[in-house]
């Protein structure tokens, strides 16, 4: 079936560093895939999106490249903030609405 | 813009007692889900439907009822809560052009 694996947190950084979260899925077809982010107290947020092989999603200095040939759509962002903390979801949907997510990444960046 | 729309925020229960959960949304969504959110284990889909009069289950949905008798409402029920059921629940609503949009989330404990 459909999974979503992404790496455990928690990551802890210094302001300006680089950030990577790895995320792998598993899927039969080309499923459109996600990064979500959930700061603290809220619900999740769409960061961004990628609907098939190659695109590239982008969104406040975050980008991912939906990889079909390693099945992946790593997070990264060059220069990461202290408003960057929280915690981030990969997510997949396929062929109809459900949406199948990791178990989420906490981000804690340091003054 | 209101999106999605949960109520109670908070909600603290004591064994065997009931409640619903209440979950609307302005967005003429045809889909709307139920998660529900605990410590290293990401999201779980409880319930779903993908539009009126339309529901079905998802991963987790022993102890919860829904039914969607309106395009904007999803109310999930837990019939006779048990501890089990502290956890932190979320509601989406997405449509086929669209990615999920999430409510705020209530925050249950059962006793």
């Amino acid at each position: 079936g459909n999974s979503v694996t992404q790496m455990e947190g928690p990551v802890t950084l210094s302001e300006e560093a680089f950030l990577t979260i790895n995320c792998t899925y598993t899927a039969t077809g080309y499923p459109s895939l996600f990064w979500y982010v959930q700061y603290p107290g809220e619900g999740l947020q769409l960061l961004l999106k990628a609907t098939k092989a190659d695109d590239k999603g982008s969104n406040k200095g975050f980008e991912a490249t939906y990889r079909k040939e390693t099945t992946s759509f790593h997070l990264e962002k060059g220069s990461v903030q202290v408003s960057d903390s929280a915690v981030y979801f990969c997510a997949l949907i396929w062929a109809d609405y459900k949406y199948i997510f990791g178990t989420g990444t906490r981000l804690k960046v340091l003054a | 813009n209101a999106g999605v729309t949960q109520t109670p925020k908070f909600q603290v229960l004591k064994t065997g007692q009931s409640m619903t959960l209440q979950c609307a949304q302005d967005m003429n969504h045809e889909y709307m889900s139920w998660y529900r959110q605990d410590p290293g284990m990401g999201l779980r889909l409880i319930h779903y439907s993908v539009g009126a009069g339309i529901t079905d289950q998802g991963e987790v949905p022993n102890g919860y009822n829904v039914s969607r008798s309106t395009t904007e409402d999803f109310p999930l029920r837990l019939l006779s809560a048990a501890p089990s059921q502290t956890s932190v629940y979320f509601c989406a609503s997405s449509s086929r052009t669209s990615e999920a949009f999430f409510g705020q989330g209530t925050r249950l404990t059962v006793v």
